[in-house]
């Protein structure tokens, strides 16, 4: 079964620092999606994009948080500086069509101290 | 009003009980509806789609109402196996946009 691809499972780092995930979706998949889901709360939206385009980043804090999908395939999320408010699991998720549903990777939990 | 609202439980039941989430929506343009299953400290997991004149999958029966706006889950004969928190999930209505999760439901199977 294809899956996403998603690294680091775990992350540390003390506020303030800079951090960066890193996603390869399902081959063939357009659609790729960062999700953050605070613990007890369901995942929300911070970017999608289409291809190498974003399509939404309306819930991006884009001060500190940046995300890119250079050639439309794998991307990477960045935040500079982290604040302790960022802990939480960053989800990585991508899609043939939003009517078929998503498929997640494994996640990244992230720790701030 | 949130767009997608669950009742976060949790649901305490026992093995081989009848159990039902419900979820409401809040755009009436909504079109497409997931449940999604997640285990502790994992990803979400596409549990299955609802379509509008509903479907089974094995224990697992899914319904939309349109006209009320909830979708529903019935879990038939639970399993200890099913003690997961489920996210009810709906589109919004622009096409291409991403899928807005509800806060999840905890199920808890005991024997």
């Amino acid at each position: 079964e294809a899956e996403v691809a998603q690294s680091p499972r775990y992350k540390i780092t003390e506020k303030s620092q800079a951090v960066a995930f890193w996603c390869d979706p399902i081959s063939g998949h357009a659609t790729l999606y960062w999700y953050r889901q605070i613990l007890g709360q369901g995942p929300e939206l911070l970017v999608q994009f289409q291809d190498e385009s974003v399509v939404d980043d309306s819930q991006l804090p884009k001060d500190r948080f940046s995300a890119e999908r250079l050639k439309g395939v794998d991307s990477t999320l960045k935040i500079q500086p982290a604040e302790l408010g960022d802990s939480a699991m960053y989800l990585c998720a991508s899609s043939a069509g939003a009517e078929f549903g998503y498929t997640f990777g494994s996640g990244t939990r992230l720790t701030v101290v | 009003r949130k767009e997608v609202e669950q009742d976060p439980g949790p649901f305490n039941v026992p093995e081989g009980a009848t159990v039902a989430f419900n979820c409401t929506y809040s755009n009436s343009a909504s079109q497409s509806f997931f449940w999604y299953r997640q285990d502790c400290r994992k990803e979400p997991k596409l549990l299955m789609s609802v379509y509008s004149s509903g479907n089974e999958d094995g224990r697992f029966t899914a319904q939309l109402n349109r006209a009320s706006q909830y979708i529903s889950l019935l879990i038939r004969d639970s399993k200890l196996s099913d003690s997961a928190t489920y996210l009810c999930v709906v589109t919004p209505n622009q096409a291409g946009t991403a899928l807005i999760f509800g806060k999840g439901t905890t199920l808890s199977v005991s024997s």
